[in-house]
């Protein structure tokens, strides 16, 4: 069965500071790894997606996100954290064969002016 | 082109009643989801259509069904709501083909509270 962990309900971090949000993933395959963003009394929007090739993937609004086989991770980072960035951010899993997306839980990112 | 619209976007029922959420995508997707959200849990899968004509369960079915009337719409009924079914309900859609799942798309979200 798939699961998504992050491990950090939340992240706190100054405006101009780099920022990471950390996932972590167990499937019994290749993943298709995603990352959402949500703002409050809305529904998620996407914000980037590992599929195959370089493990380094660049999405909307400045993120990027490095998949790491060995380690089954997928962290989200930006280099200058803005304080419209404060939002709750999941990641979530897929397998091809499978129609499922699991989400992880959710973490909640403030950036502090 | 609007995305994934869901109506209603708040309902308070009685426990006991019955109602049906309406979502409808014109992105020409083949998949569509409903999920549930309640603090601390994220995303919940209740049930999914692979394409037109099917559907199946997923994480937390139990207390709902679904209908795909089309490529463009999937509705969420609770035959005899509980107060363990408030939360906000949201419906997705995404395009999966030889290439993979694609992203999801989400609607703005159904808030619901059951009394």
């Amino acid at each position: 069965a798939q699961s998504v962990a992050q491990p950090e309900d939340q992240v706190n971090v100054a405006e101009g500071n780099p920022l990471t949000v950390k996932c972590t993933y167990s499937v019994s395959g290749n993943p298709y790894l995603f990352w959402y963003v949500q703002y409050p009394n809305r529904g998620l929007q996407f914000l980037l997606k590992y599929i195959t090739g370089d493990n380094l993937v660049k999405g909307s609004y400045g993120f990027e996100a490095e998949f790491n086989k060995s380690q089954t991770s997928f962290h989200l980072k930006k280099p200058s954290a803005l304080v419209s960035d404060s939002a709750l951010y999941f990641c979530a899993v897929s397998l091809y064969y499978g129609q499922n997306f699991v989400f992880g839980p959710g973490t909640r990112l403030s950036v502090l002016p | 082109n609007a995305g994934v619209t869901q109506t209603p976007k708040f309902q308070v029922l009685k426990t006991g009643q019955s109602m049906t959420l309406q979502c409808a995508q014109d992105m020409n997707h083949n998949s569509m989801y409903w999920y549930r959200q309640d603090p601390g849990m994220g995303l919940r899968l209740i049930y999914y259509s692979a394409s037109e004509g099917t559907t199946d369960k997923g994480e937390v079915p139990n207390g709902y069904n679904v209908s795909r009337l089309n490529k463009r719409e999937f509705s969420l009924r609770l035959e005899s709501a509980a107060p363990s079914q408030t939360s906000v309900y949201f419906c997705a859609s995404s395009q999966v083909s030889a290439g993979g799942p694609y992203e999801q798309y989400f609607g703005p979200g159904t808030r619901l509270t059951v009394t």
